[in-house]
């Protein structure tokens, strides 16, 4: 079965400095996964997506990940923080199928000014 | 931009009444998912639906959530005899074509937040 594990369940960054948000996936096959974020009392924006092509992905707001499949990891970093990425950050896995995705307890990131 | 609705925003309910969370996914969309988040735990997925028919289920969809497609646009999850342990947001999500090299982002409705009372 599919899992994630986001090892952080808050993260603290001042304005101004960078974000790094872990997730590590356990997957039997070349898994799909994805990062969303939630921002308070909204519902889920996909940030970006792995699907077997480059394996650092751009999304959107200066977002980033990596696929490192030598790690089962696909690590979220930003540059420069925000106080507008104050949210909480999901790390998510899909099945082979793309019937059931998996996703991860969440990151909250603060964004200190 | 074409976006996923859900209504209502909010539903207030007693145990044992019955609920139906209605959402409309985009117009070309094929595949359909329910997913809730208790509130401060993780989003966990309910169904996936394609084709008029359950493709995925979890364990927590037992015999008294069902889902349809009753007329080709909104998608419903129904709770049958609601308990005070399914107040969540439940979220509605579709997709396009599926599969390797096809489209496959989720998009996501806004949230239909239930409180059992």
């Amino acid at each position: 079965a599919q899992s994630v594990t986001q090892l952080d369940s808050h993260v603290s960054v001042s304005e101004g400095t960078p974000v790094l948000l872990r997730c590590n996936y356990s997957s039997s096959y070349s898994p799909s996964l994805f990062w969303y974020v939630q921002h308070p009392n909204k519902g889920l924006q996909l940030l970006l997506k792995y699907t077997s092509a480059a394996t650092l992905v751009k999304g959107i707001n200066g977002f980033e990940a990596e696929f490192k499949k030598s790690e089962t990891s696909f690590h979220l970093t930003k540059p420069s923080a925000h106080m507008s990425d104050a949210a909480e950050y999901f790390c998510v896995v899909s099945d082979r199928n793309f019937n059931k995705f998996y996703f991860g307890s969440g990151t909250k990131l603060n964004v200190k000014p | 931009e074409p976006e996923v609705t859900q209504t209502p925003s909010h539903q207030v309910t007693q145990m044992g009444q019955e609920v139906i969370l209605r959402c409309v996914p985009i117009s070309n969309h094929l595949y359909f998912y329910w997913y809730r988040q208790i509130l401060g735990q993780k989003v966990e997925f309910l169904v996936s639906f394609y084709n008029n028919e359950i493709s995925e289920k979890s364990e927590i969809f037992d015999d008294q959530f069902s889902v349809e497609r009753p007329d080709g646009s909104n998608f419903t999850l129904k709770i049958r005899s609601t308990k005070l342990e399914d107040s969540a947001m439940y979220f509605c999500a579709s997709t396009g074509q599926l599969g390797l090299g096809s489209y496959n982002e989720q998009f996501f409705g806004p949230g239909t937040r239930l409180t059992v009372l």
